[in-house]
């Protein structure tokens, strides 16, 4: 049973261009978390997403971030106009249900977002 | 928003040395979760606690949380090289969507 899968590992991004993160989650999870992390930091919460829903994007920029998962392929999360800041690490964690008691999270190996 | 206070942020070691850890809130949490994160990988999930006072053991790893649902410890008993790695603390919120609040992390380093 494969893991969360996250792509690309690594993207390179110049100022102002697109960038378009991918998280596959775990076989049977339709739950799905967005977190941030910069350097020598912990993660961050970003926005949890339900098949079609979004269900709390507390964590979110306003401007510039959405993130999208459909009920057919991976959760988007989608960074426009990038700026040298969004450098950083952004991991997808997907779970069977609402993570709770017995229910936990589990990560993907993150994807490596540098602005140049 | 929330935070987490860990400390101590990096701990250098001699294999075979116990280590401990801990983290600390301004707020309540129902569940407390110890993560270990690698260069270049996700956080991989060590230990979960859900009841205050609860003291639970994985291997050479136990953890603690706290009575007052505040704070919690992680010990590594017997260290080897293969522990090292960044220590996370995380309190899940009593929101909708659960989600994690992250202390800082924890750099351990064991010497041979």
């Amino acid at each position: 049973n494969a893991g969360v899968m996250q792509n690309p590992r690594h993207l390179v991004r110049r100022r102002g261009q697109e960038a378009r993160l991918r998280c596959s989650p775990m076989k049977g999870h339709s739950h799905v978390y967005w977190y941030r992390q910069l350097p020598e930091e912990g993660l961050k919460f970003m926005v949890y997403l339900q098949k079609e829903n979004i269900i709390d994007e507390s964590g979110m920029p306003k401007e510039r971030f959405s993130a999208e998962f459909p009920k057919e392929g991976p959760s988007i999360l989608r960074i426009q106009q990038v700026v040298r800041g969004d450098s950083a690490a952004y991991f997808c964690a997907s779970s069977p249900r609402r993570t709770g008691k017995n229910t936990e999270a589990f990560f993907g190996q993150g994807t490596r977002l540098t602005v140049v | 928003g929330q935070q987490l206070n860990q400390s101590p942020q990096s701990m250098f070691i001699q294999e075979g040395e116990d280590v401990s850890m801990n983290c600390t809130s301004s707020s309540i949490f129902n569940t407390w979760l110890w993560y270990k994160q690698d260069p270049g990988e996700g956080p991989v999930l060590l230990i979960a606690l859900y009841k205050a006072g609860e003291l639970t053991s994985n291997g050479r790893l136990t953890a603690q949380f706290g009575i007052t649902r505040k704070d919690s410890f992680l010990n590594i008993s017997a260290s080897i090289p293969s522990d090292v790695g960044i220590y996370f603390c995380a309190g899940q919120e009593v929101t909708l969507s659960e989600k994690l609040v992250f202390g800082k992390g924890t750099k351990l380093t064991v010497n041979p």
